[in-house]
């Protein structure tokens, strides 16, 4: 089956810190690849995504690259603020099956001063 | 100009008692779905609907049931409460095609007392 394993958190980071969240997938077939943010209180909200392999989304200084060869989807920023605390999830879809999004378990970062 | 919008944000209820929750998105999407969110943070996709149609059902409890009076809307109505349907539930939407991504209401708290 389709499944998306994301590193355990929480992840404690001072400002300024780099960020690296390790994602992996296992997909029958090409998925679309995704990275949402969910801030504390709040609903889900796209962050970035990579449709094929070798793409490169970026978004708000966090970048990913879909990586085929290693099937990863690592999320990376290179200075965390206060304001990047949040739960992030990896997600894949594929075409068919209803479309719908598989997620990962969803990684906590807490950024300190 | 919410996206997508779903009422109530919260709902505090007892065991027992039968509850609505309802969601509405002005994008002109065809497909719409329920996730819901536990205590881990952890995003199940429950039902999606494409143009009205029930395409994805992920072995939810037959209290819950799913309606969509058309494209635009899809309403959750889960009869019986029990403890253990206390969670966040997302409502969501999305065009066809894996590389689309799905944007996400704020999320309903329902608490079961």
């Amino acid at each position: 089956g389709n499944s998306v394993t994301q590193m355990e958190g929480p992840v404690t980071l001072s400002e300024e810190a780099f960020l690296t969240i390790n994602c992996t997938y296992t997909a029958t077939g090409y998925p679309s690849l995704f990275w949402y943010v969910q801030y504390p209180g709040e609903g889900l909200q796209l962050l970035l995504k990579a449709t094929k392999a070798d793409d490169k989304g970026s978004n708000k200084g966090f970048e990913a690259t879909y990586r085929k060869e290693t099937t990863s989807f690592h999320l990376e920023k290179g200075s965390v603020q206060v304001s990047d605390s949040a739960v992030y999830f990896c997600a894949l879809r594929l075409t068919g099956g209803g479309n719908k999004l598989t997620f990962g378990t969803g990684t906590q970062l807490k950024v300190e001063l | 100009d919410t996206a997508v919008s779903q009422t109530p944000k919260y709902l505090v209820t007892q065991m027992g008692n039968d509850k609505s929750i309802k969601c509405e998105q002005n994008l002109g999407h065809d497909t719409m779905y329920w996730y819901k969110q536990d205590s881990k943070k952890f995003l199940k996709i429950m039902f999606s609907y494409n143009n009205k149609e029930l395409i994805i059902n992920e072995t939810v409890p037959n209290r819950f049931s799913p309606k969509s009076p058309d494209k635009a809307h899809l309403n959750l109505h889960i009869n019986s409460l029990e403890l253990g349907d206390s969670a966040v539930y997302f409502c969501a939407s999305s065009q066809e095609g894996g590389n689309s991504p799905l944007h996400f209401g704020n999320g309903t708290r329902l608490t079961v007392t």
